[in-house]
């Protein structure tokens, strides 16, 4: 069975960028998409993107779009997202979570990766 | 971008209750409709895909039904484990999830 494994807690300053890695363990990519969703204390789920490992396509939300870069290493079975000129409003939990394809529910999630925005 | 929105934002109900969670889509969507439900501090679950297709795993007191824009979430007769937060999500287009309902048992 599949897990996703994120990357530790993160501490960063405003202005500055975060890189949380979440790997495949127990498995691989295959054909299925990575996305990244993000959740601010108390607050509901916010989608930020994803990327389809086997052949690299991506897609942003609008909202992230040139601040945020997902990327995928196929030999090692890890995606990585990076968010760009932090602010304290970005303070949240990301998740990175797998659907099969892109019309298919998110069917396994990382843990999680607490990231703190704070001077 | 699809807005979803979610009724009730939160509820509270009895173990042995039915209860049913409502999703709204500001554009049609088929059947591409999921729902999740969250604990404190855990990531969330996928419960329902394809609007009414059960998950793996997932007891079958949660059901799920709808097509194009109105999707419901039913649990046919709540359990204390299943207070929870629980989420729709489109996955038509650029995925977008509703604000959340607060289930609580009382």
């Amino acid at each position: 069975q599949v897990q996703l494994v994120q990357s530790g807690a993160e501490l960063k300053r405003p202005g500055s960028s975060v890189k949380v890695s979440c790997k495949a363990s127990g498995g691989t990519f295959r054909g299925y998409t990575i996305s990244w969703v993000r959740q601010a204390p108390g607050q509901g789920l916010e989608w930020m993107g994803r990327i389809i490992p086997i052949d690299g396509t991506r897609n942003y939300a609008q909202k992230f779009q040139g601040r945020m870069t997902i990327t995928a290493d196929k030999s090692t079975g890890t995606a990585y997202m990076e968010l760009g000129s932090l602010r304290s409003e970005d303070t949240a939990i990301f998740y990175c979570a797998r659907a099969p394809a892109s019309k298919d529910g998110f069917d396994i999630w990382g843990q999680g990766t607490m990231v703190t925005v704070s001077s | 971008d699809i807005q979803m929105t979610q009724s009730p934002s939160s509820l509270s109900a009895s173990v042995g209750d039915r209860v049913t969670i409502t999703c709204r889509a500001s554009q049609r969507i088929s059947i591409l409709l999921n729902w999740y439900q969250q604990k404190p501090g855990k990531a969330p679950k996928l419960l329902i895909y394809a609007a009414s297709s059960l998950q793996s795993g997932v007891p079958s007191r949660f059901s799920g039904s709808g097509y194009g824009t109105d999707f419901t979430l039913t649990i046919s007769s709540l359990q204390p484990e299943d207070s929870a937060t629980y989420y729709c999500q489109q996955s038509d287009s650029s995925p977008t999830f509703g604000q959340g309902t607060r289930l609580e048992i009382k």
